[in-house]
């Protein structure tokens, strides 16, 4: 059970947008800044989304991160088949003293 | 280029220890921290700690405290992990990732994992 809350996955089409919610308290998202990963199937990680909403250099703005309250979401536009993979939201939890992840949401591009 | 390099695939009997190292190259090493996290498989991501490339400053998640010792070499840009007394739920693909974040009195700061190991597979099985 992750202290953080992401659906377990999300669909769209190759083109279409989506979003991934990943859903804290204030002891984590509330009053930390927020950062987002995705994982290719069998690759490490790669960060999309770093302090809630800025994107590192070379990640395209097709991807996206905003946050409000206890809740961030990462958003990804243009869908491509490439975009398939895993998506995890992270941050700093000051009540387990521990940088936490969400669960991750595996995403498909139908 | 920013590059981190891991050690290889390990395999441990229950008890044991193991080592993983990271070498980093493409940047100063001692100007970031350095995350260990783990994947065990079909799972998600777990944070074990950070260290301090500068001074060797270190904040391990407390499930791990007492078992696992995060070191760093300047002279050879390479960061260790040492995780000991191992158990079968120990078995994960190990990372380590630079950090542009910080911790300090107990606390980390905006934790930014830019960079990222290719991973070592740790299996314990008796």
């Amino acid at each position: 059970q992750s202290v953080l809350t992401q659906p377990p996955s999300v669909s769209a089409a190759p083109g279409q947008k989506v979003t991934i919610s990943c859903s804290g308290s204030s002891s984590n998202i509330g009053n930390n800044y927020v950062s987002w990963y995705q994982q290719l199937p069998g690759t490490a990680p790669k960060l999309l989304i770093y302090d809630n909403n800025k994107r590192p250099s070379g990640i395209p703005d097709r991807f996206s991160g905003s946050k409000s309250g206890t809740s961030a979401t990462l958003g990804i536009t243009g869908l491509q088949t490439g975009d398939e993979a895993d998506y995890y939201c992270g941050t700093w939890d000051s009540s387990l003293s521990a940088i936490v992840f969400g669960g991750g949401t595996k995403l498909t591009v139908l | 280029q920013v590059q981190l390099v891991q050690s290889g695939a390990e395999v441990k009997k229950p008890g044991a220890s193991v080592k993983v190292s990271c070498k980093a190259s493409g940047y100063t090493f001692t100007s970031y921290g350095i995350s260990w996290v783990r994947q065990a498989p079909g799972q998600g991501l777990e944070w074990m700690g950070w260290i301090s490339a500068y001074n060797g400053n270190t904040n391990y998640a407390q499930k791990l405290q007492g078992r696992v010792t995060m070191t760093t070499d300047t002279s050879t840009s390479t960061a260790y992990m040492e995780l000991r007394s191992l158990r079968s739920d120990d078995t994960a693909v190990y990372y380590c990732a630079r950090d542009l974040g910080y911790c300090s009195g107990g606390s980390c700061y905006r934790p930014t994992f830019d960079y990222w190991g290719q991973g070592t597979l740790v299996t314990v099985s008796s």
